[in-house]
C-alpha cells in the first residue's frame, strides 16, 4: 500500500498568512493525488485533483503543486472560512490513502 | 445539481447489524463508482473500499473485509453498505462518495453515524 505522510499534524496562523501543508508518497503516485477540506461535522470538500488542478467553485487562493513524491497545498491568503482541516489522498493505485489530516487553527 | 443522500444515524448493540443506504441524484448512477470512507471519532479519513456500480463487483480495503458488504439498488439509484456483528470500534461515521476517474472522489454524502452501545 501508498502510504501518505501528512505535515504539519495542526498549524496555527492568522487571517491573510501564507498557509503550506506538505504529504509525501511512499512512492511514486504520479500526480493522482486530491486535496480535501473538512470542517467539524461536515463532510469532506474536494479542492484540488490531479496535485494542482482547483475544482470548479473553489477560491483561487487555493493551489497545489508537486515534486517528485511530495506535494504541497498553499493558501495564498488564509481567509475566516478556510479554518479546517485538511487532508490529502492519492488515488494511483488501491487502496487509495488518506494523509493524517492537518487541522488548522486561528493563532 | 449532482447529490448523495444517505440514510440517518444508527444506534445498535453489540452484536447486531446495520445498513445504511447512499441514494444518488443528479446523474447516472451506473456510470461511476462509488466509494465508502470511515471516521471514526476524532480521527482522520479511512478508504474502505469501493464498488463498481455498472458491474456491481466490490472491492474492499484491508481490514474490511468479511462483516462489511457493499451492495447496490441500481433500481433506485443507491447504494448499500452493511455492518455485521457490530462492535464497539465500529463506531464511525460513514461516508459515500462518487468517484470521479481522474479527479478522486468528488461528491460526498452527508456521512450518517454508527453507533454501537450496548
Amino acid at each position: 500500500d501508498t502510504q501518505m505522510t501528512q505535515s504539519p499534524s495542526t498549524l496555527s496562523a492568522s487571517v491573510g498568512d501564507r498557509v503550506t501543508i506538505t504529504c509525501r508518497a511512499s512512492q511514486s503516485i504520479s500526480n493522482w493525488l486530491a486535496w480535501y477540506q473538512q470542517k467539524p461535522g461536515k463532510a469532506p470538500k474536494l479542492l484540488i485533483y490531479k496535485a494542482s488542478n482547483l475544482e470548479s467553485g473553489v477560491p483561487s487562493r487555493f493551489s497545489g503543486s508537486e515534486s517528485g513524491t511530495e506535494f504541497t497545498l498553499t493558501i495564498s491568503s488564509l481567509q475566516p472560512d478556510d479554518f479546517a482541516t485538511y487532508y490529502c489522498q492519492q488515488y494511483n493505485s488501491y487502496p487509495w490513502t488518506f494523509g493524517q489530516g492537518t487541522k488548522v487553527e486561528i493563532k | 445539481q449532482v447529490q448523495l443522500v444517505q440514510s440517518g444515524s444508527e444506534l445498535k448493540k453489540p452484536g447486531a447489524s446495520v445498513k445504511v443506504s447512499c441514494k444518488a441524484s443528479g446523474y447516472t448512477f451506473t456510470r461511476y463508482s462509488m466509494a465508502w470512507v470511515r471516521q471514526a471519532p476524532g480521527q482522520g479519513l479511512e478508504w474502505m473500499g469501493w464498488i463498481n456500480t455498472n458491474l456491481g463487483n466490490p472491492t474492499y480495503a484491508q481490514g474490511f473485509t468479511g462483516r462489511f458488504v457493499f451492495s447496490l439498488d441500481t433500481s433506485v439509484s443507491t447504494a448499500h453498505l452493511q455492518i455485521s456483528s457490530l462492535q464497539a470500534e465500529d463506531n464511525a461515521v460513514y461516508y459515500c462518495a462518487r468517484v470521479l476517474p481522474g479527479y478522486g472522489l468528488d461528491v460526498w454524502g452527508q456521512g450518517t453515524t454508527v453507533t454501537v452501545s450496548s
